[in-house]
Protein backbone atom coordinates (compact mmCIF):
# COMPACT_ATOMS: atom_id res chain seq x y z
CA UNK A 1 0.00 0.00 0.00
CA UNK A 2 1.25 3.69 -1.05
CA UNK A 3 3.14 5.61 1.92
CA UNK A 4 3.59 8.83 2.44
CA UNK A 5 5.23 10.66 5.25
CA UNK A 6 5.83 14.34 5.68
CA UNK A 7 8.25 15.87 7.94
CA UNK A 8 8.38 17.90 10.68
CA UNK A 9 4.75 17.90 11.64
CA UNK A 10 4.85 21.78 12.60
CA UNK A 11 7.87 24.14 11.61
CA UNK A 12 8.05 27.76 13.20
CA UNK A 13 9.82 30.01 11.25
CA UNK A 14 10.91 34.07 11.97
CA UNK A 15 10.10 35.93 8.71
CA UNK A 16 12.84 35.95 6.21
CA UNK A 17 13.95 32.63 7.55
CA UNK A 18 14.22 30.13 4.66
CA UNK A 19 13.38 26.24 5.48
CA UNK A 20 12.53 22.85 3.63
CA UNK A 21 9.26 20.23 4.08
CA UNK A 22 10.18 16.92 3.62
CA UNK A 23 7.91 14.52 1.81
CA UNK A 24 8.78 10.77 1.75
CA UNK A 25 6.90 7.85 -0.74
CA UNK A 26 6.89 4.57 -1.02
CA UNK A 27 4.18 3.59 -4.46
CA UNK A 28 5.24 0.97 -6.97
CA UNK A 29 5.39 3.32 -10.10
CA UNK A 30 5.16 6.86 -9.13
CA UNK A 31 2.43 8.57 -11.44
CA UNK A 32 3.05 12.05 -9.84
CA UNK A 33 3.54 13.65 -6.72
CA UNK A 34 1.50 16.73 -5.61
CA UNK A 35 2.23 19.51 -3.56
CA UNK A 36 -0.84 21.67 -2.02
CA UNK A 37 -1.22 24.18 0.83
CA UNK A 38 -4.49 24.26 2.87
CA UNK A 39 -5.69 27.11 5.06
CA UNK A 40 -7.59 26.61 8.50
CA UNK A 41 -11.15 25.49 7.19
CA UNK A 42 -10.22 25.83 3.81
CA UNK A 43 -10.17 22.56 1.14
CA UNK A 44 -6.86 22.45 0.14
CA UNK A 45 -5.23 24.55 -2.67
CA UNK A 46 -3.00 22.95 -5.93
CA UNK A 47 0.40 24.11 -6.00
CA UNK A 48 2.61 21.88 -8.12
CA UNK A 49 2.63 18.51 -9.72
CA UNK A 50 6.27 16.41 -9.77
CA UNK A 51 6.78 13.82 -11.90
CA UNK A 52 10.26 12.56 -12.46
CA UNK A 53 12.94 12.91 -10.48
CA UNK A 54 15.09 15.86 -10.76
CA UNK A 55 12.11 17.54 -11.13
CA UNK A 56 12.01 21.71 -9.79
CA UNK A 57 8.70 23.77 -9.77
CA UNK A 58 8.88 27.03 -8.28
CA UNK A 59 5.89 29.36 -7.37
CA UNK A 60 6.42 32.83 -5.74
CA UNK A 61 8.80 31.49 -2.58
CA UNK A 62 8.11 28.28 -2.81
CA UNK A 63 10.17 25.71 -4.85
CA UNK A 64 9.37 21.79 -4.89
CA UNK A 65 11.82 19.37 -5.61
CA UNK A 66 11.44 15.42 -6.60
CA UNK A 67 14.18 12.47 -6.32
CA UNK A 68 13.31 8.67 -6.33
CA UNK A 69 12.04 8.77 -3.00
CA UNK A 70 11.44 11.92 -1.49
CA UNK A 71 10.22 15.48 -2.31
CA UNK A 72 11.28 18.78 -0.77
CA UNK A 73 9.34 22.25 -0.64
CA UNK A 74 11.95 24.92 0.36
CA UNK A 75 10.42 28.29 0.92
CA UNK A 76 12.41 30.99 0.55
CA UNK A 77 12.29 34.33 2.89
CA UNK A 78 8.92 33.42 4.41
CA UNK A 79 6.25 36.09 4.94
CA UNK A 80 3.43 35.49 7.41
CA UNK A 81 0.96 35.51 4.56
CA UNK A 82 2.73 31.41 4.05
CA UNK A 83 1.35 30.06 7.11
CA UNK A 84 -0.34 27.26 5.96
CA UNK A 85 -1.05 22.90 6.38
CA UNK A 86 1.52 22.06 3.10
CA UNK A 87 0.54 18.48 2.35
CA UNK A 88 1.74 16.06 -0.30
CA UNK A 89 0.21 13.40 -1.90
CA UNK A 90 0.39 10.66 -4.82
CA UNK A 91 -1.67 9.17 -7.05
CA UNK A 92 -2.92 5.44 -7.60
CA UNK A 93 -6.22 3.97 -8.59
CA UNK A 94 -7.88 7.12 -9.25
CA UNK A 95 -7.20 8.20 -5.55
CA UNK A 96 -4.86 10.62 -3.73
CA UNK A 97 -2.97 9.12 -0.94
CA UNK A 98 -2.13 12.01 1.57
CA UNK A 99 0.58 12.93 3.81
CA UNK A 100 -0.19 13.69 7.30
CA UNK A 101 1.22 17.48 6.29
CA UNK A 102 3.44 20.17 7.65
CA UNK A 103 1.95 22.85 9.42
CA UNK A 104 3.72 26.31 8.84
CA UNK A 105 3.67 28.90 10.87
CA UNK A 106 5.59 32.60 10.09
CA UNK A 107 5.91 35.18 12.58
CA UNK A 108 6.41 38.60 11.44
CA UNK B 1 -13.51 29.61 -14.54
CA UNK B 2 -15.46 28.62 -11.81
CA UNK B 3 -13.67 26.29 -9.35
CA UNK B 4 -15.53 23.16 -7.52
CA UNK B 5 -18.46 24.49 -5.38
CA UNK B 6 -20.08 22.18 -2.41
CA UNK B 7 -23.07 22.73 -0.73
CA UNK B 8 -24.25 23.23 2.14
CA UNK B 9 -20.83 24.61 3.48
CA UNK B 10 -21.99 23.84 7.20
CA UNK B 11 -24.64 21.12 8.62
CA UNK B 12 -25.30 20.41 11.81
CA UNK B 13 -27.17 16.91 12.48
CA UNK B 14 -27.57 14.04 15.24
CA UNK B 15 -26.86 10.51 15.45
CA UNK B 16 -28.86 8.51 13.69
CA UNK B 17 -29.76 10.72 10.62
CA UNK B 18 -28.61 10.46 7.12
CA UNK B 19 -27.20 13.45 5.27
CA UNK B 20 -26.57 14.79 1.55
CA UNK B 21 -23.68 16.54 0.11
CA UNK B 22 -23.28 17.57 -3.38
CA UNK B 23 -20.62 18.58 -5.46
CA UNK B 24 -20.38 20.38 -8.67
CA UNK B 25 -17.03 20.02 -10.62
CA UNK B 26 -15.20 22.68 -12.81
CA UNK B 27 -16.67 22.76 -16.10
CA UNK B 28 -15.09 20.04 -18.43
CA UNK B 29 -14.16 17.91 -15.42
CA UNK B 30 -15.31 14.02 -15.73
CA UNK B 31 -13.75 12.89 -12.64
CA UNK B 32 -15.26 13.79 -9.07
CA UNK B 33 -13.41 12.39 -5.87
CA UNK B 34 -14.98 12.59 -2.30
CA UNK B 35 -12.21 12.59 0.90
CA UNK B 36 -12.94 12.92 4.84
CA UNK B 37 -10.43 14.89 6.71
CA UNK B 38 -10.50 14.76 10.37
CA UNK B 39 -7.47 16.26 12.62
CA UNK B 40 -6.95 12.65 13.88
CA UNK B 41 -6.76 10.73 10.58
CA UNK B 42 -5.67 13.37 8.05
CA UNK B 43 -7.19 13.04 4.06
CA UNK B 44 -8.92 10.11 3.21
CA UNK B 45 -10.27 8.61 0.70
CA UNK B 46 -13.77 7.92 0.38
CA UNK B 47 -14.85 7.33 -3.40
CA UNK B 48 -14.22 8.31 -7.35
CA UNK B 49 -16.85 8.67 -9.97
CA UNK B 50 -15.83 9.43 -13.77
CA UNK B 51 -18.96 9.19 -16.36
CA UNK B 52 -20.92 8.01 -13.22
CA UNK B 53 -18.79 4.94 -12.45
CA UNK B 54 -17.62 4.26 -9.59
CA UNK B 55 -14.00 3.34 -9.82
CA UNK B 56 -12.59 3.42 -6.44
CA UNK B 57 -13.96 3.43 -3.09
CA UNK B 58 -12.12 3.79 0.28
CA UNK B 59 -12.14 2.06 3.34
CA UNK B 60 -15.33 3.25 5.02
CA UNK B 61 -18.54 1.50 5.48
CA UNK B 62 -21.12 0.90 3.40
CA UNK B 63 -23.32 4.00 5.25
CA UNK B 64 -21.50 5.95 2.94
CA UNK B 65 -22.44 6.00 -0.66
CA UNK B 66 -22.19 8.32 -3.15
CA UNK B 67 -23.01 8.65 -7.18
CA UNK B 68 -22.19 11.05 -9.97
CA UNK B 69 -24.82 12.62 -12.39
CA UNK B 70 -24.42 12.95 -16.16
CA UNK B 71 -23.37 16.21 -16.01
CA UNK B 72 -20.68 15.60 -13.85
CA UNK B 73 -22.21 16.76 -10.43
CA UNK B 74 -21.98 14.15 -7.60
CA UNK B 75 -23.32 13.46 -4.38
CA UNK B 76 -22.23 11.87 -1.44
CA UNK B 77 -24.83 10.22 1.70
CA UNK B 78 -24.00 9.45 5.01
CA UNK B 79 -26.75 7.22 6.47
CA UNK B 80 -27.31 6.22 10.34
CA UNK B 81 -24.90 8.92 11.68
CA UNK B 82 -22.69 8.38 14.67
CA UNK B 83 -20.27 11.37 16.01
CA UNK B 84 -17.22 9.80 14.81
CA UNK B 85 -18.52 11.52 11.35
CA UNK B 86 -18.06 15.01 12.07
CA UNK B 87 -15.36 15.90 9.53
CA UNK B 88 -14.85 18.51 6.82
CA UNK B 89 -16.00 16.42 3.90
CA UNK B 90 -13.87 17.20 0.47
CA UNK B 91 -14.95 17.24 -2.98
CA UNK B 92 -11.98 17.25 -5.78
CA UNK B 93 -12.11 17.35 -9.44
CA UNK B 94 -10.19 16.11 -12.06
CA UNK B 95 -9.86 15.53 -15.80
CA UNK B 96 -9.70 11.87 -15.35
CA UNK B 97 -6.62 10.74 -13.79
CA UNK B 98 -4.27 13.77 -12.72
CA UNK B 99 -4.27 16.57 -10.88
CA UNK B 100 -7.36 17.34 -8.53
CA UNK B 101 -8.53 20.07 -7.80
CA UNK B 102 -10.43 20.80 -4.35
CA UNK B 103 -13.73 22.51 -3.48
CA UNK B 104 -14.28 24.81 0.15
CA UNK B 105 -15.84 21.68 1.55
CA UNK B 106 -18.52 21.08 3.80
CA UNK B 107 -18.27 20.90 7.79
CA UNK B 108 -20.15 18.00 9.02
CA UNK B 109 -21.02 18.17 12.92
CA UNK B 110 -22.92 15.00 14.47
CA UNK B 111 -24.31 15.85 17.86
Amino acid sequence: EDQVTQSPEALRLQEGESSSLNCSYTVSGLRGLFWYRQDPGKGPEFLFTLYSAGEEKEKERLKATLTKKESFLHITAPKPEDSATYLCAVPNDYKLSFGAGTTVTVRA
Amino acid sequence: KAGVTQTPRYLIKTRGQQVTLSCSPISGHRSVSWYQQTPGQGLQFLFEYFSETQRNKGNFPGRFSGRQFSNSRSEMNVSTLELGDSALYLCASSWGNNEQFFGPGTRLTVL
